[in-house]
């Protein structure tokens, strides 16, 4: 396993469409979260889901925001009816669970542009 | 909402100087810190994290973490060109991680 994996790399969308993105996580991680960094910020936090149960999700995550995690495996966030505020670089960050849980490995991250 | 501050910087150190990048965070209730690496264009990467006040060091880098004082650093000794990069400061809280802003770290050579 090489590590965390997210597709597409890319995405422009014009206003109004509905985008999804995928994230794989490393194999035998079963915390994956899910995060948005615009230009000269941090990453925020969006949600976050351990095995398949979303047990967070910010207040930051408007209803056209909705994460999945089927199977405990890969995770999808899909942003329905996209904003230009919605462009941002959406990361995905996976770890273990016990004494490592803290220690988060990150994708390369998802650029989503809505023109 | 947590707050994690950092100094945006850019802070511009000479080849092999010590950068001191600061942190400072709202919830006296936090219990561990990390700090990030992040280059242009690139996702984090974690450099070191510490959960008790005092120091910690693992090679070129030392975390330090004052509770009392609800502030966290870091110090990168020996400083080189390939360490320019944002320093992002991060703070747990029961399972949710908060960033600072970052701080743009440049080292000359």
């Amino acid at each position: 396993d090489t590590g965390v994996s997210q597709n597409p790399r890319h995405k422009i969308t014009k206003r109004g469409q509905n985008v999804t993105f995928r994230c794989d996580p490393i194999s035998e991680h079963n915390r994956l979260y899910w995060y948005r960094q615009t230009l000269g910020q941090g990453p925020e936090f969006l949600t976050y889901f351990q095995n398949e149960a979303q047990l967070e999700k910010s207040r930051l995550l408007s209803d056209r925001f909705s994460a999945e995690r089927p199977k405990g495996s890969f995770s999808t966030l899909e942003i329905q009816r996209t904003e230009q505020g919605d462009s941002a670089m959406y990361l995905c960050a996976s770890s273990s669970t016990g004494k490592d849980r803290n220690i988060q490995y990150f994708g390369a991250g998802t650029r989503l542009s809505v023109l | 909402q947590k707050e994690v501050e950092q100094n945006s910087g850019p802070l511009s150190v000479p080849e092999g100087a010590i950068a001191s990048l600061n942190c400072t965070y709202s919830d006296r209730g936090s219990q561990s810190f990390f700090w990030y690496r992040q280059y242009s264009g690139k996702s984090p990467e974690l450099i070191m994290f510490i959960y008790s006040n005092g120091d910690k060091e693992d090679g070129r880098f030392t975390a330090q973490l004052n509770k009392a004082s609800q502030y966290v650093s870091l110090l990168i000794r020996d400083s080189q060109p390939s360490d320019s990069a944002t320093y992002l400061c991060a703070v747990n809280d029961f399972n949710k991680f908060y960033f600072g802003s970052g701080t743009k770290l440049n080292v000359k050579p």
